[in-house]
């Protein structure tokens, strides 16, 4: 069975510094890497995903994940936060093979992010 | 503009009393999904439909119903709600062969069992 955790329930972080939004995950085979943001009420939105090749994926409003297999990490980053990045993130993982590959997202419990002005 | 609606946005009922929220896209999108989302969770997957009449189960399947008989709609049943099944219920829906494609998620539904 495939998971996803987020060790992180919250992350503070002051405007302009740089953010870190960690994620490790558990599949067989190579996966395929997912991060979603949340803005308050509202429905989930796609950030960035990692299909294949450069291991450095860059997505929406300025982030970036970088996929590391030895570690089973996808952590997200930003080098500069702003106020307005401040929203709960999600990672999700699903398999590239099998019964659920393409139909199953398989999600970590997510994380606060709070940018401080 | 290419949405996927929820309704109701909000719902109070009571144990045992039926209930339907709606779900509908407008991408033509063969792919879609409940989520119920809990907090320290995330989101678990319901149940899932690849296309016209053609559903499975998700992670957390008990309790619920769903029907696909048209491309747009997937709506999610309750027979007899509980207050276990309190929760933030979102849908979604993705296009062409599965996770190649970012999900597409609605609004929410808080739903509320007493």
């Amino acid at each position: 069975a495939q998971s996803v955790a987020q060790p992180e329930d919250q992350v503070n972080v002051a405007e302009g510094n740089p953010l870190t939004v960690k994620c490790t995950y558990s599949v067989s085979g190579n996966p395929y890497l997912f991060w979603y943001v949340q803005y308050p009420n509202r429905g989930l939105q796609f950030l960035l995903k990692y299909i294949t090749g450069d291991n450095l994926v860059k997505g929406s409003y300025g982030f970036e994940a970088e996929f590391n297999k030895s570690q089973t990490s996808f952590h997200l980053k930003k080098p500069s936060a702003l106020v307005s990045d401040s929203a709960l993130y999600f990672c999700a993982v699903s398999p590239r093979w099998g019964n659920n590959a393409g139909n199953m997202l398989t999600f970590g419990g997510g994380t606060r992010l709070m940018v401080k002005p | 503009e290419a949405q996927v609606t929820q309704n109701p946005r909000y719902l109070i009922t009571v144990t045992g009393k039926k209930l339907t929220v709606t779900c509908s896209q407008n991408m033509n999108h063969e792919y879609m999904s409940w989520y119920r989302q809990d907090p320290g969770l995330g989101l678990r997957q319901i149940y899932y439909s690849m296309n016209v009449e053609v559903t499975d189960k998700g992670d957390v399947p008990e309790g619920y119903k769903v029907s696909r008989k048209e491309k747009r709609n997937f709506p999610l049943i309750l027979e007899s709600p509980s207050p276990n099944q309190t929760s933030l219920y979102f849908c979604a829906s993705w296009s062409g062969a599965g996770v190649f494609y970012e999900q597409y998620f609605g609004p929410g539904t808080r739903l509320t069992v007493t």
